[in-house]
């Protein structure tokens, strides 16, 4: 059964700082892997999609890599603004023959102050 | 218009109530997703409905029942539930196409939170 850990859980960091937020899975037969934000209560939005194939993506100030052999994948934040407050979510995708599913990681919460 | 809606926001039901949530895309989506979010914890799978099919049911109890009319809509009937069922329950929805579904990003709606007293 695929197992996703996110570290750390918690974290709150000053604005300004760049940070790094770490995804690891134990089964590494997947087909992509997402990271997510949720803000408090709401719903999840897509932030960046790493295909199995490709060693990472960026979007503006987000930049993410993954290591399907070692089963790791990291977000990169740079310059932390307060609006980035949020959990961050990583998830990666398994197909069962009939259908695809994600399965989420653990999240972590990250807090940015002024 | 990327977005999924769920009604109603929120839910208060007692155990013996018959309540239905229900999930909308006009994205032309043919998958859609029922989670579970638990407080603090990741979102889990409870049911994917591919082509109006129910494709993957992860050993949900059956106080849940889902259902798909059409491609655009999917409800979640709830009978029976119990208090540790309360949680925030979210829909999704993704393309599939046979030639680059492991390309497709899943779509969240908002949630619907649930409480049963």
């Amino acid at each position: 059964k695929q197992e996703v850990t996110q570290i750390p859980a918690a974290l709150s960091v000053p604005e300004g700082e760049n940070l790094v937020l770490n995804c690891s899975f134990t089964d590494s037969a997947i087909y992509n892997l997402q990271w997510f934000r949720q803000d408090p209560g709401k719903g999840l939005t897509s932030l960046l999609l790493i295909q199995s194939s490709q060693r990472e993506q960026t979007s503006g100030r987000l930049n993410a890599s993954l290591d399907k052999s070692s089963g790791r994948s990291t977000l990169y934040i740079a310059a932390s603004q307060p609006g980035d407050s949020a959990t961050y979510l990583c998830a990666v995708k398994q197909f069962n023959g009939t259908a695809s599913k994600l399965t989420f990681g653990t999240g972590t919460r990250l807090q940015v102050t002024l | 218009d990327t977005e999924v809606t769920q009604t109603p926001k929120h839910l208060v039901m007692g155990m013996t109530n018959k309540k239905s949530l229900k999930c909308e895309q006009h994205m032309g989506h043919r998958a859609m997703y029922w989670y579970k979010q638990k407080a603090k914890k990741p979102p889990e799978l409870m049911f994917v409905y591919s082509y109006e099919k129910l494709s993957i049911n992860e050993s949900v109890p059956s106080r849940f029942s889902p259902e798909c009319p059409n491609s655009s809509l999917l409800n979640l009937h709830l009978h029976a539930l119990q208090p540790e069922d309360s949680a925030l329950y979210l829909c999704a929805s993704s393309q599939v196409d046979r030639e680059s579904w492991y390309q497709e990003t899943q779509y969240f709606g908002p949630g619907t939170r649930l409480l049963v007293l």
